[in-house]
């Protein structure tokens, strides 16, 4: 089956640099994407990378490793609105299905 | 519409009745998942169409479960005899893909409660 550890909570200072960590066990590895999700709001997709190396969007940024079974999110230039979970999802295909995996979640807390 | 639609928002039922929920996504976009979040939990895949077909349903709890999605386009999520553990944000997505990556576009959600 599919399994994927994640941090449980992260606090960092506004302005900073925080790295969410993900590594991941599946097979039929098709993508990893990452989310946002404020208390009591919907998920809201950040990044998907398919392939090995970094994704930049803004200061937010997504790195894979396909032969580590690992990514990571980086957040740059911390706000205050920053403060949400981030979640690492993992797509794979096996036998002709397709599924998505969710972490538990990181509970990231930015402080002035 | 603009986004990913779910109706409705909350429900509150008691237990043993059967609900339906629905999901509207965004015109155009060919596949659907629906989850399951518990308070305070990451996100559970329940089941995902493309077009109409949904060729693996073992992601769906129990068998009181059951989702179809007709025209290729709004989909709704069944669950039968409902139990108080049913109690979630039930959240459905539609997704698009743009150079082999996907991107998927959340609703805000129905919130059921199983008295």
């Amino acid at each position: 089956g599919q399994s994927l550890e994640q941090p449980s909570e992260v606090t960092a200072v506004e302005g900073a640099i925080v790295q969410i960590n993900c590594t991941y066990q599946t097979s039929g590895f098709y993508g990893l994407s990452w989310y946002q999700q404020h208390d009591g709001g919907a998920p809201t997709f950040l990044s998907y990378n398919a392939l090995d190396g970094l994704e930049e969007t803004g200061r937010f940024s997504s790195f894979l490793s396909r032969s580590d079974s690992y990514g990571y999110l980086l957040l740059q230039e911390l706000q205050m609105k920053d403060s949400a979970s981030y979640f690492c999802a993992v797509r794979d295909q096996t036998g002709g299905y397709q599924k998505v995996t969710f972490g538990t979640g990181t509970k990231l807390q930015v402080i002035p | 519409g603009a986004g990913v639609s779910q109706s409705p928002s909350n429900k509150v039922t008691e237990k043993g009745k059967d609900v339906e929920l629905r999901c509207d996504p965004i015109s155009g976009h060919t596949a659907l998942y629906w989850y399951r979040q518990s308070l305070g939990q990451g996100l559970e895949f329940l089941i995902y169409f493309q077009g109409n077909s949904a060729p693996d349903k073992s992601g769906l709890p129990s068998d009181r479960f059951s989702a179809e999605r007709t025209g290729g386009s709004v989909s709704t999520l069944t669950i039968q005899r409902t139990q108080q553990e049913d109690s979630a944000v039930y959240l459905c997505a539609s997704s698009t893909w743009t150079s082999a990556r996907e991107t998927q576009y959340f609703g805000p959600g129905t919130r059921l409660l199983v008295l």
